[in-house]
């Protein structure tokens, strides 16, 4: 069945340094993949999403691109900061017009 | 707007015992979920609800019913608790469906003993 599969499961970071999370997805007709970050006791945030007309989307520090040949989507933080600490998911609509997530990343900034 | 509210917070129940979880939207949003979210699994989803009067199954459907009482509110409910069924349940809304930004609420976190 379809999949949403991301990587690492862990990621730990100097603060100030980049952080790269990588989702790949099966379903082709997937058109539509956004990023959400869930901070400690609460529910997930959208933070960026990207449709599959472009490459690439940038926000400040988060960029998000996408290869629609290879199905990856990855999501890209520049200059880390402790607030940047969090679980982050990807996410990929299937042709049943559910919504598929990976099983998420910790991100951990180190002083 | 308070976005999308969930009562309870946090629940404990025993096996066998029954309860219903609430959720609100007030952004006119027209398609609504369930999520339940277990350690190393990510967000599964429970059963969604496309437009008011339509339900459909998600990934792990069992042992859940839901309604879908207006445009507004999306109950799930728990009719038979297992302890399998500990986990923390997320409610969430999207105007665009699969295809646009979903908003969660704050979660129920729901121990089965």
């Amino acid at each position: 069945g379809e999949n949403v599969e991301q990587h690492p499961s862990t990621l730990s970071v100097q603060e100030g340094d980049s952080a790269v999370i990588k989702c790949t997805y099966s379903d082709s007709a997937s058109n539509y993949f956004p990023w959400y970050k869930q901070e400690l006791g609460k529910g997930p945030q959208l933070i960026i999403d990207i449709r599959s007309n472009v490459g690439e989307k940038k926000d400040q520090r988060i960029a998000v691109t996408l290869n629609k040949t290879a199905k990856h989507f990855s999501l890209h933080i520049t200059e880390t900061q402790p607030e940047d600490s969090a679980v982050y998911f990807c996410a990929a609509p299937n042709r049943d017009d559910k919504i598929i997530f990976g099983k998420g990343t910790r991100l951990h900034i180190l002083p | 707007n308070a976005g999308v509210t969930q009562t309870p917070k946090f629940q404990v129940l025993k096996t066998g015992q029954s309860m219903t979880l609430q959720c609100a939207q007030d952004m006119n949003h027209n398609s609504m979920y369930w999520y339940r979210q277990d350690p190393g699994m990510g967000l599964r989803l429970i059963y969604y609800s496309a437009s008011e009067g339509t339900t459909d199954k998600g990934e792990v459907p069992n042992g859940y019913n839901v309604s879908r009482l207006n445009k507004r509110e999306f109950s799930l409910r728990l009719e038979s608790a297992a302890p399998s069924q500990t986990s923390v349940y997320f409610c969430a809304s999207s105007e665009q469906g699969s295809r646009g930004t979903q908003y969660f609420g704050p979660g129920t976190r729901l121990l089965v003993l």
